[in-house]
């Protein structure tokens, strides 16, 4: 079983969708959770930081936490164009100091 | 605040040449960095951690010796690509973590093509 896993899509919507990425996990001492978004040619860029179960939001994005069922998710309402790029879920041990990495989903966001 | 950037973008060398990549913490001072490769539609794949100050830590497959990173200050890092081959040819991407900071943030990457 890897210890992380995420759907690479392609995932299509269409301009303004509610948008869902999800990811699991098997490793259980994992206690900070993070998203990502990368552009194409690009570094990722940190949306959004959480360590315990429950949401968090910010702007257009919730990310939530379900450590019970070792499941995150990201949501992105009102989607836009722009929004389109890989998001890649990490994820942290406590006292550690690398992220282990979802694959990454590739979303594309249509006008 | 806490940019990251990475210089140059891009690089082009020849196959036995040597390539420096520059990364640097704009605002904030880093004490670990991170150093990754990232393959066409393929996620990111880390190489090693460095400390400022101490030697880096290199993931199991990574040739320390081809691959030299220096973390001399709590803004830069370098990363040195010894006697490249066309398969080193890659998106590196470096990250920063910040003193008692929790967030990793990344730079930009550089492309490496090497002929």
């Amino acid at each position: 079983q890897k210890e992380v896993e995420q759907d690479p899509g392609p995932l299509s919507v269409p301009e303004g969708a509610i948008v869902s990425l999800n990811c699991t996990y098997s490793n259980s001492a994992f206690q900070y959770f993070m998203w990502y978004r990368q552009y194409s040619r690009k570094g990722p860029e940190l949306l959004m930081y959480t360590y315990s179960s429950g949401n968090k939001e910010d702007g257009r994005f919730t990310a939530q936490v379900d450590k019970s069922s070792k499941y995150i998710s990201l949501f992105i309402r009102d989607s836009q164009p722009s929004d389109s790029a890989t998001y890649l879920c990490a994820f942290r041990e406590e006292g550690a100091q690398k992220l282990v990495f979802g694959q990454g989903t590739r979303l594309t966001i249509n006008p | 605040g806490a940019v990251v950037s990475q210089h140059p973008s891009r690089v082009i060398c020849k196959s036995g040449t040597s390539v420096k990549i520059e990364c640097r913490s704009l605002d904030f001072q880093a004490t670990t960095m991170f150093w990754y490769r990232q393959f066409p539609k393929q996620s990111l794949m880390l190489m090693a951690t460095s400390n400022e100050g101490s030697k880096a830590t290199y993931e199991q497959g990574v040739e320390k010796d081809k691959f030299l990173i220096n973390h001399a200050s709590l803004t830069l890092s370098t990363l040195t690509v010894t006697s490249a081959h066309p398969e080193d040819s890659s998106f590196y991407i470096c990250s920063a973590r910040g003193r008692g900071r929790d967030e990793q943030y990344f730079g930009p990457g550089t492309r490496l093509t090497v002929t």
